[in-house]
């Protein structure tokens, strides 16, 4: 079974900041995705990572994946308000049709 | 976005009866999943579909059953609902394009009491 680890779980930053969440995966895979959920809602997808070296931006997030070390960042640049709420990842097995989700980060940025 | 509907939206019931949760979809999509949503959890796979009558296990399937005799429709169902399946299910789909992006329903509260 795939096992994916977010840190932090939480996370308090202040508007303008920088920050990085962080996706740890455990067995080889090469489709990462990133979902953002607000509070009482749905998932939104976000990014679709699905290669080694993959970078993806929109807005002031981007997205990264390197397979070797089985790691996806997500990198939060001048953090602003509307940016609070919890993020997934979620991986997929190379073969096979299941995904995989982290426990999730919970955003909130501070005014 | 995705055609996907969820119903019940939310959903009272009480231990011991059973209870049917329905996904729809407009988008011709192979893929379907049952998800459930646990604080502390994430999302857990619950069973998923890879066709009309195609079904597997997910993770966490104990308890519940799923059933596909359309490509739109994807149901689950709790025999014989427990408290602990009280939870947020998420339907999600998904294409063979790509990178298999899964795309939510809106989600169906259920609280068994």
């Amino acid at each position: 079974e795939l096992k994916v680890e977010q840190n932090p779980l939480f996370l308090s930053m202040q508007e303008g900041k920088n920050y990085t969440i962080y996706c740890n995966y455990s067995t080889t895979s090469d489709r990462l995705y990133w979902y953002r959920q607000d509070p009482g809602k749905s998932l939104e997808s976000l990014f679709v990572l699905l290669s080694n070296g993959a970078v993806k931006q929109e807005g002031r997030l981007m997205a990264s994946l390197d397979t070797k070390a089985r790691l996806s960042t997500l990198h939060i640049t001048a953090a602003v308000h509307d940016l609070s709420a919890t993020y997934f990842c979620a991986v997929a097995l190379v073969t096979g049709n299941q995904f995989y989700f982290g426990t999730g980060t919970s955003l909130t940025v501070i005014p | 976005d995705a055609g996907i509907t969820q119903s019940p939206r939310h959903k009272v019931t009480e231990t011991g009866t059973p209870v049917t949760l329905r996904c729809h979809q407009t988008e011709n999509h192979r893929y379907m999943y049952w998800y459930r949503q646990d604080p502390g959890h994430g999302l857990r796979l619950i069973h998923y579909s890879y066709g009309v009558k195609d079904t597997d296990k997910g993770e966490v399937s104990d308890g519940y059953s799923v059933s596909r005799s359309k490509t739109e429709d994807f149901l689950l169902t709790l025999e014989s609902a427990t408290s602990s399946q009280t939870s947020v299910y998420f339907c999600a789909i998904s294409g063979m394009a790509g990178g298999k992006e899964q795309f939510f329903g809106p989600g169906t509260r259920l609280t068994v009491l």
